[in-house]
């Protein structure tokens, strides 16, 4: 069984380009949380993915967008990149309107904007 | 400001002693979650404890939660070199699946 997993590991863009993250969830799964971690810090939650839509979203602005698909893999976009933009980002999910907030992580997509 | 705030910030101890790291958070929650992390990489998910229980145990590791205090603690027992890690907390005010994360932890196991 597989677990979460992100693509690409690693990633180098520079300021003003935009990047795109994947994500495939743990089987069985059908909601995707994505969060952004600067080094030294904790997880900072961006949004939340189900029945393909974004069902919630912390304080990132709008250049910071996704897409869940149905087979509930999902995407997340970042415009006009900054030099603060760089660090690893974690897809996790879990599974929705249950009740469970058990969340699996992936092991992340490292950003290095320069 | 984040929710959970893990305490203290860095932990170093001998191989086989007990590690304890605490998580005190500011609004109720539906449950909270201990998780653990290696250098950067992808967070490992340790235990789950819900509001509405006290103490949870899973091998080495027990987590207890005292809602009156708004506040978790993570035992990790007969520590190894292994163990060297950070561990967040995380809370959930919701059913969403949306935690919030404190800082962390980072625990040296020393051999």
């Amino acid at each position: 069984d597989a677990g979460v997993t992100q693509s690409p590991t690693h990633l180098i863009k520079t300021r003003g380009q935009q990047v795109t993250l994947r994500c495939s969830p743990k089987s069985g799964h059908d909601t995707v949380s994505w969060y952004q971690q600067a080094l030294g810090q904790g997880p900072q939650f961006i949004f939340q993915y189900y029945e393909e839509e974004e069902r919630q979203r912390g304080n990132f602005p709008d250049r910071f967008s996704g897409h869940q698909f149905p087979n509930y893999s999902s995407e997340l976009n970042v415009n006009a990149l900054l030099l603060g933009d760089s660090a690893l980002y974690l897809c996790a999910s879990s599974m929705g309107g249950q009740g469970y907030n058990e969340q699996f992580f992936g092991p992340g997509t490292r950003l290095t904007v320069l | 400001s984040q929710q959970g705030e893990e305490d203290p910030q860095a932990l170093s101890i001998q191989e086989g002693e007990n590690a304890t790291m605490n998580c005190s958070y500011k609004t109720s929650i539906n449950n909270l979650q201990w998780y653990r992390q290696n250098s950067g990489r992808g967070l490992v998910h340790l235990i789950l404890i819900r509001s509405n229980e006290r103490e949870k145990h899973s091998g080495r590791l027990r987590v207890t939660l005292d809602t009156s205090k708004k506040s978790s603690s993570l035992l990790i027992t007969a520590s190894r070199a292994a163990d060297t890690a950070s561990y967040f907390c995380a809370t959930d005010n919701t059913n969403a699946g949306k935690s919030t994360f404190g800082d962390g932890t980072t625990l040296t196991v020393k051999p």
